[in-house]
């Protein structure tokens, strides 16, 4: 089955600064999906990721996905607190017909300093 | 428009108790999904349901089953309650009927804890 990896499992920012998440894929993305969450909360989407090499950019998020489709990264620009929490990536296995049934990374840890 | 509403958000049981999970999902969405989430294994899919159907179930025991009602609204049920099974359990609804995964919309979650 299908396994992601993220890294760095946390990470601790000055605010202001840039940072970069890493989501790699035991096999090929059909799609990769990135959330956030506040601790002991539910989930909310930021982007999905479909095509080999799409970019996409929400306020001073970037997500990428590779070329080959196995990795996708998340940058933040001058990071505030506002975007500390627990960010995820999500991978469709491909099975098709299901629209809830995704594989997720463990997460990693976001702690921006004021 | 209200959001994926769970309830109870906090419980506390013994071992061996049974629990239900109630979730109401975004009026429209006929998807709703449960996950465990869990500091050691993270977020697990648990099982999916589509117009009061299974339509997906993740690798948990029997102990673990849900269902669907006709207004969407879901519940899930853990029996015969382990320590292990103290969790935050999650539930998603989607708007689409099929094709892959769009965006999912979280609830709270309903914390278990199992003593």
């Amino acid at each position: 089955s299908q396994e992601l990896e993220q890294s760095p499992q946390s990470l601790i920012v000055q605010e202001g600064k840039n940072l970069t998440i890493n989501c790699t894929s035991s096999k090929t993305l059909y799609g990769l999906y990135w959330y956030k969450q506040k601790y002991g909360e539910g989930l909310i989407f930021l982007m999905m990721l479909q095509k080999g090499g799409e970019e996409k950019s929400h306020e001073k998020i970037t997500a990428k996905l590779d070329e080959k489709k196995q990795q996708s990264s998340l940058h933040i620009t001058a990071s505030q607190p506002s975007h500390a929490g627990i960010y995820l990536c999500g991978a469709d296995e491909g099975y098709g017909g299901s629209q809830g049934n995704l594989i997720f990374g463990k997460g990693t840890k976001l702690s921006v300093k004021p | 428009k209200a959001g994926v509403t769970q309830t109870p958000r906090y419980l506390i049981k013994t071992r061996g108790q049974q629990v239900t999970l109630s979730c109401s999902p975004i009026s429209g969405h006929r998807s709703v999904s449960w996950y465990q989430q869990t500091p050691g294994q993270g977020l697990q899919f648990l099982f999916e349901y589509f117009s009061e159907t299974q339509r997906n179930k993740g690798n948990f025991p029997g102990r673990f089953s849900g269902r669907q009602f006709s207004n969407s609204r879901s519940e899930m049920n853990v029996s015969t309650l382990e320590l292990g099974d103290s969790a935050l359990y999650l539930c998603a609804s989607s708007l689409l009927a099929g094709g892959p995964p769009g965006e999912l919309f979280f609830g709270e979650g309903s914390r278990l804890t199992v003593l």
